[in-house]
């Protein structure tokens, strides 16, 4: 039972321009929504979180996208460079309490940019 | 540099054999979760100690064990090794708050012949 689907395994995006990538979940117990990246060879690297309070979250060029009806959240890059090309990974995790932080991982999406 | 570490960074060894995947947190964390990446797959939780007790458990086989020593590092054990235990493990910690991000190490990667 996949509870975290990220349905695009790849995205090819030209530099400069706005990377969009999308994850949808299943568990109406999820909270607390993290994106991750991820380099061959290295561990995934935290990006950007966004708690179900919100809609919204900003950091620089990185912006994630609530929507709770929908069960739906997006990260979007902009302005897209070469060095943004990795994995992503978009993560989920129940309203943290004892013994309920463990983060459910949807399978990745490869982005590609293109100079 | 996320400040967690892990060692070894590749192992390849034989079908029943046993090994230890090593974990140190990043200062001041007190609690480290154990992931499995398989080809392709997303990272699938194990286990999770907090400040050296267990805290929870995922789809962990019974072949494998963990335990977190009291100066915070982490073990996990895995014996008994078949072809499809060959994955990327990865330790993460965080400081054990209720809205923390965890960060990961850079894996081991574990290859069973």
């Amino acid at each position: 039972d996949q509870q975290v689907k990220q349905n695009s395994p790849s995205l090819s995006v030209q530099e400069g321009r706005i990377s969009i990538l999308n994850c949808d979940y299943t568990n109406s117990m999820f909270d607390y929504f993290l994106w991750y990246k991820k380099y061959p060879a290295e561990g995934p690297t935290f990006l950007i979180s966004i708690s179900s309070i919100k809609d919204k979250n900003e950091d620089g060029r990185f912006t994630v996208f609530l929507n709770k009806s929908a069960k739906h959240l997006s990260l979007h890059i902009v302005p897209s460079q070469p060095g943004d090309s990795a994995v992503y990974f978009c993560a989920a995790r129940p309203r943290a309490n004892f013994g309920n932080e463990k983060l459910t991982f949807g399978t990745g999406t490869r982005l590609t940019i293109i100079p | 540099d996320s400040g967690v570490t892990q060692t070894p960074k590749h192992l390849i060894t034989a079908t029943g054999q046993r090994v230890t995947l090593r974990c140190s947190p990043r200062s001041g964390d007190l609690s480290v979760y154990w992931y499995q990446q398989s080809l392709d797959q997303g990272l699938q939780f194990l286990i999770q100690y907090y400040n050296g007790e267990e805290r929870a458990k995922g789809n962990i086989l019974e072949r494998f064990s963990a335990q977190q020593f009291p100066d915070l590092h982490s073990e996990l054990n895995l014996s008994s090794l078949e072809l499809g235990d060959s994955a990327l493990y990865f330790c993460a910690s965080s400081a054990g708050t209720k809205t923390d991000t965890q960060y990961f190490g850079p894996g081991t990667r574990l290859t069973v012949l």
